[in-house]
């Protein structure tokens, strides 16, 4: 079955600057890749996802890259603000035929003001 | 903007007790999800549930677990006699359509088994 890595495990960055957190994934025949935040004491809130035939996608200060050859895909926050700590989870779903989300192990982002 | 909701927020219960967690998805979802995240572990995928029976389930979700949708609007996790290595945060989520649409998740029952 599929199996996601994501590393790294903690992310310490001075605000104002980028962050990237990288995931891969085993199963070639997974097509959606979202990202979800989850804040202390809340369940994860999606924040940007991307399907397989598209390579990059943006949303103001968030950006998800895909690359199915290698089986990757990245997350990357601009201009960090001390309300992006928290912790990001990337997850890999298969729809032909199947609906669960298989997750990374999430990564601590810590943005130092 | 709709979320889902579930209650408790946290729940403590004996080992062997039976226990319900409970969840309002958005109401015009069709697609039912339970997650599990054991502390320091990632989040597992237990259950998918779409018109009133279940479409998909991990290995964990044994002959302990069960789904229902009693009414319109809830729809809830049953553990028949709770065990130790059950103590995690469980997540309901739901979403319009299986086929590649998004899947949001409520704030999560905290159980703990004592």
């Amino acid at each position: 079955g599929e199996n996601v890595e994501q590393h790294p495990s903690t992310l310490s960055v001075q605000e104002g600057d980028s962050a990237v957190i990288k995931c891969t994934y085993s199963d070639s025949a997974s097509n959606y890749f979202p990202w979800y935040k989850q804040e202390l004491g809340k369940g994860p809130q999606l924040i940007i996802d991307i399907r397989s035939n598209v390579g990059e996608k943006k949303d103001q200060r968030i950006a998800v890259t895909l690359n199915k050859t290698a089986k990757h895909f990245s997350l990357h926050i601009t201009e960090t603000q001390p309300e992006d700590s928290a912790v990001y989870f990337c997850a890999a779903r298969n729809s032909q035929g199947a609906q669960k989300l298989v997750f990374g192990q999430g990564t601590r982002l810590t943005i130092n003001p | 903007e709709p979320e889902v909701t579930q209650t408790p927020s946290h729940q403590v219960t004996q080992m062997g007790q039976e226990v319900i967690l409970r969840c309002v998805p958005i109401s015009n979802h069709l697609y039912f999800y339970w997650y599990r995240q054991i502390l320091g572990q990632k989040v597992e995928f237990l259950v998918s549930f779409y018109n009133n029976e279940i479409s998909e389930k991990s290995e964990i979700f044994d002959d302990q677990f069960s789904v229902e949708r009693p009414d319109g609007s809830n729809f809830t996790l049953k553990i028949r006699s709770t065990k130790l290595e059950d103590s995690a945060m469980y997540f309901c989520a739901s979403s319009e359509l299986y086929s590649n649409q998004p899947q949001h998740f409520g704030d999560g029952t905290r159980l703990s088994i004592l």
